[in-house]
């Protein structure tokens, strides 16, 4: 099946600081990409929706000055946690896919983003 | 709001026992069901899809669909240990493009 890489798997970092997170698909060109987080033991809730050159959709809740989302090429979507807290610490999956349905969607491997 | 409700478990079943998964789902307007195994730490991996009233058989896999009582399910044959994960159930509605994700059960099988 096609792949997307997600970039870092880890990263720790201190309250007040930035995080980048990268998501691409290598073998595909995916016009949309999903961000999601989840805490432990809880499901996968969708943030937002990104979409090449247009700006992201987010869903209810979610802030969109707090997490920035860029989809500046067919291939690449970042999620940026701004001014991290300890409470943003969460495990975060970034999905895309190749046509339309779901059956296509692919998942990136995650980011485990802990803050101090 | 739209839901997608889950047992959190965990089940446990013996090796070589049939697992059964289920899952319930609030909106009369989904379109298509899905199910993902995901391992601790690792995102989530599709094992089936599935559109239409009835079963649909890949492997030891069935999922069973019935919209009409608004539930899926997923059974799992000859449970292996390697099948100890969580189960997530998600749902894609009609005319939007989300996937809502059920909080997952966890399976445990024990040799």
């Amino acid at each position: 099946g096609a792949v997307v890489s997600q970039h870092p798997s880890w990263v720790i970092c201190k309250s007040g600081t930035s995080v980048k997170i990268e998501c691409r698909s290598l073998d595909f060109q995916a016009t949309t990409m999903f961000w999601y987080r989840q805490f432990p033991k809880q499901s996968l809730m969708l943030m937002a929706t990104s979409n090449e050159g247009s700006k992201a959709t987010y869903e209810q809740g979610v802030e969109k000055d707090k997490f920035l989302i860029n989809h500046a090429s067919l291939t690449l979507s970042t999620l940026t946690v701004t001014s991290a807290h300890p409470e943003d610490s969460s495990f975060y999956i970034c999905s895309a896919r190749d046509s339309v349905g779901y059956e296509k969607l692919f998942f990136g491997s995650g980011t485990q983003l802990s803050v101090l | 709001q739209k839901e997608v409700e889950q047992n959190s478990g965990p089940l446990s079943v013996p090796e070589g026992a049939i697992a059964s998964l289920n899952c319930t789902y609030s909106d009369r307007g989904s379109q298509s069901f899905f199910w993902y195994r995901q391992y601790s730490g690792k995102s989530p991996e599709l094992i089936m899809f599935i559109y239409s009233n009835g079963d649909k058989e890949d492997g030891r896999f069935t999922a069973q669909l019935n919209k009409a009582s608004q539930y899926v399910s997923l059974l799992i044959r000859d449970s292996q240990p390697s099948d100890s994960a969580t189960y997530l159930c998600a749902v894609n509605y009609y005319n939007t493009d989300k996937l809502i994700f059920g909080t997952g059960t966890r399976l445990q099988v024990f040799p």
